[in-house]
């Protein structure tokens, strides 16, 4: 199957910094790629839409100015946690699809002091 | 809006015995189900989506329209089959095309 590239796999920053999670389609050109949340032992969550080339799309409740992501390219997309905070502490998972099936990352676990 | 019910948290079956998971989906227009599993410290990978009608590592899983299920069975589970097991719909027509929903997941174990 198509691979997804996620980096990086874990991450610790202090409260009040930023933290960039890139996404990679290492085999295929993805001109959309899906960025999803999932907590402790339930279920991912979508968050948004990336779209090369042009604005994402945001699930209802998810703030766009705190999670900036950037799709600059057809194998490429960034998700930005600004100004991160405890509980913005969770498992972030991408995913791209060559067709409609989803190929996921193996996920960052984003632990903020 | 479309929802995925997965009833099920935990289930625990012995080696050997048949197993089912249980899915549920709304959704007013033409969707897509898929089987997503994450072994333990692996990625989530698909196991299979309803289209094909494959079967993969024994699993099968049906869609009933009527029921609007889409259950995943194997008929002798083994131990390696312990996992994390998503059920997702995807629109297949609409404007979201390629995002899933998921379900809450299940989480099996197989005892020897």
């Amino acid at each position: 199957g198509a691979v997804v590239s996620q980096h990086p796999s874990r991450v610790i920053c202090k409260s009040g910094t930023s933290v960039k999670i890139e996404c990679r389609s290492l085999d295929f050109q993805a001109t959309t790629m899906f960025w999803y949340r999932q907590f402790p032992k339930q279920s991912l969550m979508l968050m948004a839409t990336s779209n090369e080339g042009s604005k994402a799309t945001y699930e209802q409740g998810v703030e766009k100015d705190k999670f900036l992501i950037n799709h600059a390219s057809l194998t490429l997309s960034t998700l930005t946690v600004t100004s991160a905070h405890p509980e913005d502490s969770s498992f972030y998972i991408c995913s791209a699809s060559p067709a409609n099936i989803q190929y996921f990352g193996a996920g960052t676990r984003l632990s903020v002091l | 809006a479309q929802r995925v019910t997965q009833p099920e948290k935990l289930l625990s079956v012995f080696k050997g015995a048949p197993v089912e998971l249980k899915c549920n989906y709304s959704y007013s227009g033409s969707p897509e189900l898929f089987w997503y599993v994450q072994y333990s410290r692996q990625r989530l990978q698909l196991l299979l989506r309803h289209i094909s009608r494959e079967s993969i590592k024994g699993f099968t899983a049906d869609l009933n329209k009527g029921e609007t299920s889409f259950h995943l069975k194997k008929p002798f589970a083994q131990e390696e089959d312990s996992a994390m097991y998503y059920c997702a719909l995807s629109d297949a027509g609409g404007t979201s095309y390629g995002k899933l929903t998921f379900g809450q997941g299940t989480i099996l174990t197989v005892h020897p």
